[in-house]
């Protein structure tokens, strides 16, 4: 069945420390991929978005995400997370030809300082 | 700036009242898109439309219908609303396959 999986349902990491958020999918061909970031009491805002081409994508607010096809992950890093990145983060799939988003379940990320 | 706008932030009903939940898109987008989110389930796809008048069912169309009279404006209807509906309603739209835009959320709490 074709799905989309965030493993981690909660992550703390120091201010200043790196972060990274992992996002698996099953479909038979490489979908678009998606980020979107949702900070308390805001709606989703796109951090990123893969379409075709290089698989190390670069995003707003320094994030970046690469994408492992051999691994079917489009795993999320931040190189040194700011209190202000405190939020829940979503992984996003679209299947090729087909105009609908599917999410995973989301992360929620605490920064603590 | 792009917008979309739901129209209720918070709404308490009673079960078995009629909800209407609306949004209104900005962007002359194509497609439009009702989601629910719960905690731990992420968002799930109730119901979305490409066109005027069209409309196609997502993951979780039971208990809920839609109607899309003008391309700007999606309905996302409760005919009797039910306590496991309570939730938080995400609206969205996109073109083609451009990004997709969200409203701020309509949280609907059903005693």
């Amino acid at each position: 069945a074709q799905s989309v999986t965030q493993p981690d349902i909660h992550i703390t990491v120091s201010e200043g420390a790196s972060l990274e958020l992992r996002c698996n999918y099953s479909y038979g061909a490489t979908p678009y991929l998606f980020w979107y970031v949702q900070s308390p009491g805001q709606g989703l805002q796109l951090l990123l978005k893969y379409f075709s081409g290089d698989t190390l994508v670069q995003g707003i607010k320094g994030f970046e995400a690469e994408l492992k096809r051999s691994q079917s992950s489009f795993n999320l890093r931040k190189p040194s997370v700011h209190w202000s990145d405190a939020a829940e983060y979503f992984c996003a799939v679209e299947p090729n030809n087909d105009y609908k988003l599917s999410f995973g379940a989301g992360t929620t990320v605490t920064v603590r300082a | 700036d792009v917008k979309v706008t739901q129209s209720s932030r918070y709404l308490v009903k009673r079960t078995g009242e009629k909800v209407f939940l609306e949004c209104v898109q900005d962007m002359d987008h194509e497609n439009m898109f009702w989601y629910r989110q719960d905690p731990g389930l992420g968002l799930r796809l109730i119901y979305f439309s490409y066109d005027v008048k069209m409309k196609e069912k997502g993951d979780i169309p039971e208990g809920y219908s839609v109607s899309r009279e003008k391309k700007e404006r999606f309905s996302l209807i409760l005919e009797s609303a039910s306590t496991n509906q309570t939730s938080m309603y995400l609206c969205a739209s996109k073109q083609g396959d451009g990004e997709l835009f969200f409203g701020e959320g309509s949280r609907l709490t059903v005693l």
